[in-house]
């Protein structure tokens, strides 16, 4: 099993949709969780940190499932600019650096 | 949140040479962090730069491959030695920002070996 595991995508949607991702995680001691937003051909940049009691920023939503092992970002009212690449990053704690997720695509049409 | 500058931003590169990718970083930091992304890949840490000391290179990478340099708190260097087309990535530079560890990058450098 791989230690961050995304559905690559591409998503598909309308602007103004919905739409939610998952990512499962294999590391149960897992500290902290990220997302970061890559868009073609630029470096990632962090979107947000994952709390454990959930957290929102405007459109978007983080949320975290330490039973389940996984984290998901759910973006409102998408625009054609969120179109990019999302990226699941993991800190496994005790020393170990950031596990990241091959990405999930996003496309928002009109 | 760190600026990190990267360059060169891209070049091309001929098999059996070398290429130096500098990061500068406008902050004092402990550790930097080389990663790669190859063409539908995620990233992958090649070694951590430590200042006064040895990188770290994690599983795959040899320092022979990769030499890096960290002669100060705000800069790095990493060489890719005797490239092949394999080398053909972008190279990431990238700091930590306490205390949950999310990470910050430069803009990359895209390498292509012909």
């Amino acid at each position: 099993r791989k230690e961050v595991e995304q559905d690559p995508g591409p998503f598909n949607v309308p602007e103004g949709a919905t739409v939610a991702f998952n990512c499962t995680y294999s590391n149960s001691a897992s500290q902290s969780f990220f997302w970061y937003r890559q868009d073609c051909r630029k470096e990632p940049k962090l979107l947000m940190s994952v709390y454990s009691s959930g957290n929102e920023d405007g459109r978007f939503t983080a949320q975290l499932n330490r039973a389940s092992q996984y984290i998901s970002l759910l973006i409102r009212d998408s625009k054609l600019s969120d179109s990019a690449t999302y990226l699941c990053v993991v800190n496994p704690g005790g020393g170990n650096k950031l596990t990241f997720g091959t990405g999930t695509q996003l496309k928002v049409e009109l | 949140s760190a600026v990190i500058s990267q360059k060169p931003s891209r070049d091309i590169c001929q098999r059996g040479t070398s290429l130096t990718i500098q990061c500068q970083v406008d902050s004092q930091v402990t550790m930097m962090f080389w990663y790669r992304q190859q063409p539908g890949q995620s990233l992958t840490l090649i070694a951590t730069a430590n200042q006064g000391s040895e990188a770290t290179y994690e599983s795959g990478f040899v320092i022979d491959k990769f030499p890096i340099s960290r002669p100060n708190l705000t800069f790095s260097t990493l060489t890719v030695s005797n490239m092949s087309p394999e080398d053909s990535s972008i190279y990431l530079c990238s700091v930590e920002e306490p205390p949950a560890g999310e990470l910050f990058f430069g803009e990359g450098s895209r390498l292509t070996v012909l």
